[in-house]
């Protein structure tokens, strides 16, 4: 069973600061997605990725597929991007059906 | 675009009693899934369906039962609700290989 792990656990910024949000797991994959759960809301996919670099506005998202490492960094943070931010790893081959989840981080982003 | 449909939103049920909840995409995407969240665990997987058809046990199946009413609905049943199962409940669809697409989420309490 793949493990996944994510740090910090929680985070708190200042507005305008730069935010990595870390995610390590432990079988290989065949993709890593990056999950936005505001809080009491829904979860919403911010992305897929199998390798290198993906960007989405002041999102970027990173992986290391030989180091199973991946990041999530949010650029010029604002207060509206606090949230839960949670790494999901899809398994590789017959078992790509079914996604295993971090525990997630929380992020609070203060004006 | 309604994506992912949920009901209800939230719901309070006394220990024994039954219930079920229903959750319905127009992606046309072959797989769903259940999985409830808890504080501190992460999302975890009830039962999926990896196609019409099928249905299969996650990790924490055990009080539960679903439904594959045909490709666009799933629908998670609690036959006689235990405290325990308080918890936020999620449906998810997805190509397979593909990013998932989550519903709004039900609340549920068992007292």
């Amino acid at each position: 069973k793949n493990e996944v792990e994510q740090s910090p656990q929680n985070l708190t910024a200042q507005e305008g600061e730069f935010i990595t949000i870390n995610c390590s797991y432990s079988v290989g994959i065949s993709a890593l997605h990056w999950l936005q759960q505001h809080p009491g809301g829904g979860i919403v996919s911010l992305f897929m990725l199998s390798s290198g670099k993906k960007k989405h506005g002041r999102l970027i998202a990173t992986i290391n597929i030989q180091e199973k490492h991946s990041s999530l960094h949010i650029t010029a943070s604002h207060p509206r991007d606090s949230a839960v931010y949670i790494c999901a790893v899809s398994g590789s081959g017959g078992s790509n059906y079914k996604l295993t989840f971090g525990k997630g981080t929380l992020l609070t982003v203060n004006p | 675009n309604a994506g992912v449909t949920q009901t209800p939103k939230f719901q309070v049920l006394k220990t024994g009693q039954s219930m079920t909840l229903q959750c319905a995409q127009d992606m046309n995407h072959n797989s769903m899934y259940w999985y409830r969240q808890d504080p501190g665990m992460g999302l975890r997987l009830i039962y999926y369906s990896a196609s019409e058809g099928t249905t299969d046990k996650g990790e924490v199946p055990n009080g539960y039962n679903v439904s594959r009413l045909n490709k666009r609905e799933f629908s998670l049943r609690l036959e006689s609700a235990a405290p325990s199962q308080t918890s936020v409940y999620f449906c998810a669809s997805r190509f397979r290989g593909a990013r998932a697409f989550f519903g709004q989420g039900t609340r549920l309490t068992v007292v």
